[in-house]
């Protein structure tokens, strides 16, 4: 596609719920990072992942956050036992470069807004 | 540690009235500094990547400059569809392939 979608765009779940959020980047896009944006706050690195290497998981909070990339494209975050912390807004972003040069950098999807009540 | 702060916090600005907005760092080993614009609702947009002191990159407006320490941002003449939130980010030596993002500036620019 022209940009890097996710969906769904606006969740709503119970606290102790599992979460299962999806990104689809922008096709050929080798580099792919998850960003937590909580609200007043600056974004927070979770995960990256680099065509076949294995993924960089030094910024997940916790143990109930994990994260996959099927077939070096579409990545799903989910999120167990959901926590009334863990509401913010969940961005995505891939990048033609691993090191986000060029005259593009990363490319921002429009993130899911989860909310756990 | 590395640290990423913007400044100021909020800005409000009339139409064409020129201003600067800035973004301080603290990083082992730059490997670039990148400003991107946020409009609310949406994810944030690529705007300039800056590797070294004494770069600038301009775009319509925009003009970002970098030294040692700070990044700065400088709208010349700006329009209301210039308000958003602009981040500042760093990739550095101590974190591989990860950003480091400041707080964000929020701007608006009244007609």
């Amino acid at each position: 596609g022209a940009g890097v979608s996710q969906s769904p765009s606006n969740k709503v779940t119970e606290k102790g719920k599992d979460v299962e959020l999806r990104c689809d980047p922008i096709s050929g896009h080798t580099a792919l990072y998850w960003y937590r944006q909580s609200l007043g706050q600056g974004l927070e690195f979770l995960i990256y992942f680099q065509g076949n290497s294995a993924p960089d998981k030094s910024g997940l909070p916790s143990d109930r956050f994990s994260a996959e990339r099927t077939g070096g494209s579409v990545s799903t975050l989910t999120i167990q036992r959901t926590q009334q912390e863990d509401s913010a807004v969940y961005l995505c972003a891939s990048s033609l470069f691993p090191t986000g040069q060029g005259a593009y950098g990363y490319t921002f999807g429009s993130g899911t807004r989860l909310t756990v009540v | 540690e590395d640290q990423v702060t913007q400044s100021p916090e909020a800005l409000r600005l009339q139409e064409g009235e020129s201003s600067s907005l800035n973004c301080s760092y603290t990083v082992s080993g730059l490997r670039g500094l990148f400003w991107y614009r946020q409009d609310p609702g949406k994810g944030p947009e690529f705007l300039f990547t800056l590797y070294s002191a004494g770069e600038e990159k301009e775009k319509e407006r925009l003009k970002a400059t970098l030294t040692k320490k700070e990044s700065f941002l400088h709208i010349t003449a700006p329009k209301p569809e210039d308000s958003a939130t602009y981040l500042c980010a760093v990739r550095g030596d101590n974190y591989g392939q990860n950003f480091v993002f400041g707080p964000g500036t929020r701007l608006s620019v009244l007609p």
